[in-house]
């Protein structure tokens, strides 16, 4: 089935602990997002690339990163994981970017003591 | 700095009735609004949208209304159904810029 497949589906992660959170995506879209979901803030863009080897800062990229580094994936990396982050991650992507749909992966949840 | 905002986290509705979901927004840049649907554990999934140039879209139950000058949009369901109870997420976009979200409205639909 097309779409978008996150790894993993959740996680707990101690402070101060790398993680990548993975993103992969079968639909040839050009452009992907990383976004995260938190209680009365919506979602909030993290990072986005409008095309492989191209990357851009969101609303919120501060203690992240993300490369690009062909058409399917778009891993997110946390480099020293702080409680703040704690919070459900979505991956998405869309055709063309700017106003095309964004499909959604399912999320990946992550808690950060 | 919330460009998009829904100011009602939950709408409780009786099933056959119209469900009148807000959503008001500051920047006069975006020129593409769009609503996505997220039931728990999944993603949002993408519903309907409306370009700047029309002020209502329709895709069976489901109609988009744009007042520009208000900078508001709603999203009417008519009529709901009790498989419409999700969290409905209105969103923005400038044409080469990226997409900026509410915070969402939980929707309920009672048999």
């Amino acid at each position: 089935i097309a779409g978008i497949t996150q790894a993993p589906t959740s996680q707990i992660l101690a402070a101060g602990r790398r993680m990548t959170l993975r993103c992969t995506q079968d639909m040839r879209h050009n452009a992907m997002y990383w976004y995260r979901q938190d209680l009365g803030l919506g979602l909030r863009l993290i990072h986005y690339s409008n095309t492989a080897g191209t990357t851009g800062k969101g609303e919120v990229p501060d203690g992240y990163s993300v490369s690009r580094a062909n058409t399917d994936d778009f891993p997110l990396t946390l480099a020293s994981a702080v409680p703040s982050q704690t919070s459900v991650y979505f991956c998405a992507s869309s055709v063309t970017g700017g106003s095309s749909p964004l499909h959604f992966g399912n999320g990946t949840r992550l808690t950060v003591t | 700095d919330q460009q998009v905002k829904q100011n009602s986290p939950s709408l409780s509705v009786q099933e056959g009735r119209i469900s009148i979901l807000n959503c008001d927004y500051t920047n006069s840049m975006f020129d593409y609004f769009l609503w996505y649907k997220k039931y728990p554990a999944e993603g949002p999934t993408f519903l309907i949208s409306i370009s700047s140039i029309k002020d209502k879209n329709e895709d069976g139950r489901f109609t988009v209304f744009l007042n520009k000058s208000a900078k508001h949009l709603s999203l009417h369901i008519v009529p709901s159904q009790p498989g419409d109870s999700a969290v409905y997420f209105c969103a923005a976009s400038q044409s080469l810029g990226d997409m900026r979200f509410g915070a969402g409205t939980r929707l309920t639909v009672k048999p």
